[in-house]
């Protein structure tokens, strides 16, 4: 079965240093995707970055970049020079590329500190 | 600009009541989601749907039901509302391989 792990449910991090969300997931697919969300306290879900199984690069999206070890089965989100407004929750998710279902992970809440 | 709503931020409903969430997208997606939001327990998924009329159920479809007689359009129903029916929830939309665009999301809450 699919399956994300997030194994962090909070954390605090002063601003402008880099924080590392950490993300694994369990697949016997061979291609799937990896995608990160972040949630602020308004509740919409604001898209950040996706990894897709077979690319060779890890994603980078401005201070957003996302570390993919395959053979670890490992996807962390990498935020470089926190800001206030990083402050939310952010969810790891998984996509099989054979159907268009999501696997939410639980979350991890991220609170930056000024 | 690409768009998904909800037809409330905020709802309070009674124990056995019907409930109707709405959920509206307008970049022609295929795909539609429902998810439901708890702490502690991410989304987990409703039901979804693949096409007009076409319906296939998540993880967690017990004491709901979905109608999609429209493409853009996506309804959440809840026949009997109960108690541990409180929570967000969320729809999405998406082209086949695609990320997902999601909706603000409706706060209910079953008295």
């Amino acid at each position: 079965a699919q399956k994300i792990t997030q194994t962090q449910p909070g954390m605090f991090v002063q601003e402008k240093e880099a924080v590392t969300l950490d993300c694994t997931y369990d697949t016997s697919d061979p291609s799937y995707g990896l995608f990160w969300y972040k949630q602020p306290s308004s509740g919409e879900m604001i898209f950040l970055i996706y990894q897709g199984s077979y690319d060779q690069q890890n994603a980078t999206e401005g201070r957003y970049s996302l570390n993919f070890q395959k053979a670890r089965k490992s996807a962390n989100l990498v935020i470089s020079a926190s800001q206030l407004g990083d402050s939310a929750m952010y969810f790891c998710a998984m996509r099989l590329n054979r159907d268009d279902k999501i696997i939410f992970g639980k979350g991890t809440r991220l609170h930056i500190l000024p | 600009d690409v768009k998904v709503t909800q037809s409330s931020r905020y709802l309070v409903k009674r124990t056995g009541e019907k409930v109707f969430l709405e959920c509206v997208q307008d970049m022609d997606h295929e795909n539609m989601f429902w998810y439901r939001q708890d702490p502690g327990l991410g989304l987990r998924l409703i039901y979804f749907s693949y096409d007009v009329k076409m319906k296939e159920k998540g993880d967690i479809p017990e004491g709901y039901s979905v109608s999609r007689e429209k493409k853009e359009r996506f309804s959440l129903i809840l026949e009997s509302a109960s108690t541990n029916q409180t929570s967000m929830y969320l729809c999405a939309s998406s082209q086949p391989q695609v990320r997902q665009f999601f909706g603000p999301g409706t706060r209910l809450t079953v008295l």
